[in-house]
């Protein structure tokens, strides 16, 4: 499978423990986007990051939250101390970074994140 | 401030008939480009279609056509001969401006379409 991989597809954690969420980009891809889907909302952007940079993180809550796209390895989307608030479906995409605003992005599965 | 608007988050329709579904949405940017995505109950997001806003001509692909109306900032979605497996939540997004942000995907808050045998 070429596509954005996500995972775990869901995951489910008590208040208080930590959250990783791992986003593999499509193959050629550089260009990797978190978004959050709150329920029966639309997707918000919460951060933008190429290999070993987070070049926009202007979307993430201030605090708990952290992203990194290291030089081997997938993104890591990382929530410390989880609380209710937190329950929502993640979303990773990827583009190839060509420089064109309008360059598709191409989105995952998404990771469920339930919280108890 | 950017927003999108989608006054329907509900509609049905029957199969093999033909539906529109409408998005509005504001920005001071010249530049950008319109998208809609599908999201079936599987929750993954598909992107439908694509059109770029210096572009008079209507995006079309295959069942799929969109009204793009710049000077009422408009863009709306034609799905013809509907069939079972459209049925989905929509959503209208676009991407402005050419320095910061221009990356970020801005989303309405979707319709939901549920296509009727």
């Amino acid at each position: 499978n070429a596509g954005v991989m996500q995972n775990p597809r869901h995951l489910v954690r008590r208040r208080g423990q930590e959250a990783r969420l791992r986003c593999s980009p499509m193959k050629g891809h550089s260009h990797v986007y978190w978004y959050r889907q709150l329920p029966e909302e639309g997707l918000k952007f919460m951060v933008y990051l190429q290999k070993e940079n987070i070049i926009d993180e202007s979307g993430m809550p201030k605090e708990r939250f952290s992203a990194e796209f290291p030089k081997e390895g997938p993104s890591i989307l990382r929530i410390q101390q989880v609380v209710r608030g937190d329950s929502a479906a993640y979303f990773c995409a990827s583009s190839s970074g060509t420089g064109s605003i309008g360059e598709p992005q191409h989105f995952g599965d998404g990771t469920r994140l339930s919280i108890l | 401030a950017q927003t999108v608007t989608q006054s329907q988050p509900e509609m049905s329709v029957q199969e093999a008939e033909t539906v529109t579904l409408s998005c509005t949405y504001d920005t001071s940017e010249s530049n950008y480009y319109l998208f809609w995505y599908k999201q079936p109950p599987s929750r993954q997001m598909i992107l439908v279609i694509r059109q770029e806003a210096y572009k008079q001509q209507n995006a079309t692909e295959n069942r799929f056509s969109v009204n793009f109306q710049k000077a009422a900032k408009s863009f709306s979605l034609k799905i013809s001969d509907s069939q079972l497996g459209d049925t989905a939540m929509y959503f209208c997004a676009f991407i402005a401006g050419s320095g910061a942000g221009s990356y970020q995907l801005t989303f309405g808050k979707g319709t939901k379409l549920s296509v009727i045998p």
